[in-house]
């Protein structure tokens, strides 16, 4: 059983709009969260890590982390076609220091 | 050129052959690390390692054997080839522990298409 999930999607937006991307965690103890993108045939990218409760910017990016409900949510502001990609959340569960990896989920921006 | 390469980037065998996927990296990095990606599954971790001739299991490791003997080498070896093991394989490395005591990134390498007939 995937011990992170992600709703594969896809989830389809219209330019310009909020996305918001959503994953959640079984392992209370888990410490460091990450969102990567990855592009249709392409290799996966950092976008951000957060480790604290709360929200975390950068540029059109937001992570939000909420420990006790277990969720990690990536918000992309003012999205753009080359937003289209799909976007992975990988967990650091505790006790360890590699990550798991949800199945990711599928993002489109419509002009 | 600096950073993570793979060899090969597309690789087609027949079932039982043996196959080794190459993965170099230019930066030192001590931690290294073997995904597979299959849609329905996402990335699954195959094997890891911490420094040269320290690797350990991941996830999915039955059918693989990896090798460590320098920092900068990382090679994942099919030992006899099954159609399960058909897939998108990379090769990933860090300079450090990955968290708030070490680092967040993860860099990637292009990827292997490998295709087991």
């Amino acid at each position: 059983q995937k011990e992170v999930e992600q709703n594969s999607g896809p989830l389809s937006v219209p330019e310009g709009a909020i996305a918001s991307l959503n994953c959640t965690y079984s392992d209370r103890g888990s410490q460091s969260f990450f969102w990567y993108r990855q592009y249709s045939g392409k290799s996966p990218e950092l976008i951000m890590s957060i480790y604290s409760n709360g929200d975390k910017e950068d540029g059109r990016f937001t992570a939000q982390l909420n420990k006790a409900s277990q969720y990690v949510s990536l918000l992309i502001r003012d999205s753009q076609p080359s937003d289209s990609a799909t976007y992975l959340c990988a967990v650091i569960q505790g006790g360890s220091y590699i990550p798991t990896f949800g199945r990711g989920t599928s993002l489109i921006v419509h002009p | 050129d600096a950073g993570i390469t793979q060899s090969p980037r597309y690789k087609i065998t027949e079932t039982g052959r043996q196959v080794t996927l190459m993965c170099h990296q230019t930066w030192s990095h001590s931690y290294m690390f073997w995904y597979r990606q299959d849609l329905g599954h996402g990335l699954r971790l195959i094997y890891y390692s911490a420094a040269a001739d320290i690797t350990d299991k991941g996830e999915v490791p039955d059918g693989y054997v990896v090798s460590r003997s320098k920092t900068e080498n990382f090679p994942l070896t099919l030992e006899s080839a099954t159609r399960s093991q058909t897939s998108v394989y990379f090769c990933a490395s860090s300079e450090s522990v990955l968290g708030p005591s070490g680092t967040d990134t993860q860099y990637f390498g292009p990827g292997t298409r490998l295709t087991v007939l």
